[in-house]
């Protein structure tokens, strides 16, 4: 079975400065994707970024990038120039390519960003 | 941009009482699911459909629970019996390709007293 592990489950940055959270995740599948998740207040699921695990490069979206490390099973997300719209919830997830298959997510990062 | 919309956005019931979720999901997906989040703790997953069918279902997901896909356009999830530990709240999810990420509706708050 995959598992998910977040290990800070709260995070606070000072307003522009670079934040990273951790993710490492476990599975014995070589085709899937991981994910983050942004839950803000409202507790919306948006999605942040995606990686499939067949592409070597490291996804990039705007501000947010991932270090994805394959044979270490860890994919960390990083926010840089953070701004206090990025105070949330993030949610690091699995899924395996596969039919209809389902979303594993981890526990979460409680992160604050702070004027 | 289409979305996933679900309704009601929040719903309190009496404990034992049956509850009816309703999620439209994107028009030209194809599969579809349902997560819940207790208040404080991870999301995780309830049951998959597609061709309107069962393709997964979680141990969370007992015999209270069951899912309808009634027209062409809404997906339900029916709580026959609730219980106190049912309060969470539950996401609604579409994709037209499972090898494509899912889209999130923005949930349904059920509190159950």
């Amino acid at each position: 079975a995959q598992t998910v592990t977040q290990s800070q489950p709260e995070m606070s940055v000072q307003e522009a400065e670079t934040v990273t959270l951790s993710c490492t995740y476990d599975t014995s599948e070589n085709n899937y994707y991981l994910f983050w998740y942004k839950q803000p207040p409202s507790r919306q699921m948006i999605l942040v970024i995606r990686q499939e695990a067949y592409k070597q490069q490291n996804a990039t979206e705007n501000r947010f990038s991932v270090n994805f490390q394959k044979a270490a099973k860890s994919f960390s997300l990083k926010i840089s120039d953070s701004q206090l719209g990025d105070t949330a919830m993030y949610f690091c997830a699995f899924m395996k390519l596969n039919r209809d298959d389902k979303i594993i997510f981890g526990k979460g990062t409680r992160l604050h960003i702070l004027p | 941009e289409p979305e996933v919309t679900q309704t009601p956005s929040h719903q309190v019931t009496q404990m034992g009482q049956e509850v009816i979720l309703r999620c439209v999901p994107i028009s030209n997906h194809l599969y579809f699911y349902w997560y819940r989040q207790i208040l404080g703790q991870k999301v995780e997953f309830l049951v998959s459909f597609y061709n309107n069918e069962i393709s997964e279902k979680s141990e969370i997901f007992d015999d209270q629970f069951s899912v309808e896909r009634p027209d062409g356009s809404n997906f339900t999830l029916k709580i026959r019996s609730t219980k106190l530990e049912d309060s969470a709240m539950y996401f609604c999810a579409s994709t037209w390709d499972s090898y494509n990420e899912q889209f999130f509706g923005p949930g349904t708050r059920l509190t159950v007293l």
